[in-house]
């Protein structure tokens, strides 16, 4: 079974409207990251929050982590058509060497 | 310039055949890898070099060899490539220090379909 899972596994909103995607995983970590991947392309990272951190914004992105659940959400405001890709949320492990551990992404449509 | 740059973008090739990705990075990252990402976009770390030495080898098939002649280069050789090898392959780096913090950085993919 995988380290993160994002839910839900596809979402699909009005432009103008928020969207949350929410990550959970097993096991303690050092970060966790999340990334886009537009359709087509590789992937491109967003924001990093530490294990020690609760909440991060950058611009309309808001990304917070509850280290005991073992999950992070991020919330994406004010969505615009531009927004539809796939979200991946990356948890980094440290087991004699960094290792980060992508989940299997939630893909958001943003309807103009 | 393009950080994180892979060839070939497509490759489609038959059952049985070697074949070979390459990537370069001109961020001056002492970190690479390689990912599959299947089908279902599920993406999977295959392997993982620091300066040239392999660190992460997450149990893929002897059929799958890297290799990193320099800290910049990490390429990926495939033999008798099989159905199941289809799959967008993407190349990444990234540099471990405390202000980085591991943020990866991908080429735009290649997308391999065996026949």
């Amino acid at each position: 079974s995988q380290q993160g899972e994002e839910d839900p596994q596809a979402l699909s909103i009005q432009e103008g409207e928020n969207a949350t995607m929410n990550c959970s995983y097993k096991t303690s970590i050092n970060n966790l990251q999340w990334y886009r991947q537009n359709s087509g392309r590789g992937l491109v990272h967003l924001i990093l929050i530490r294990s020690n951190e609760r909440e991060k914004h950058s611009g309309r992105l808001r990304v917070t982590l509850d280290t005991s659940k073992k999950s992070s959400s991020l919330l994406i405001t004010a969505s615009r058509a531009a927004d539809t890709a796939s979200y991946f949320c990356a948890t980094d492990l440290y087991t004699g060497g960094f290792k980060t551990i992508f989940g299997a992404g939630t893909r958001l449509f943003v309807k103009a | 310039d393009t950080a994180v740059s892979q060839t070939p973008k497509y490759l489609v090739t038959q059952m049985g055949n070697d074949k070979s990705i390459k990537c370069e990075q001109n961020l001056g990252h002492d970190t690479m890898y390689w990912y599959k990402q299947d089908s279902k976009k599920f993406l999977k770390i295959m392997f993982s070099y620091n300066n040239k030495e392999l660190i992460i080898n997450e149990t893929v098939p002897n059929r799958f060899s890297p290799k990193s002649p320099d800290k910049a280069h990490l390429n990926l050789h495939i033999n008798s490539l099989e159905l199941g090898d289809s799959a967008v392959y993407f190349c990444a780096s990234s540099q471990k220090t405390a202000i980085a913090k591991n943020i990866q950085y991908f080429g735009a993919g290649t997308r391999l379909s065996v026949l």
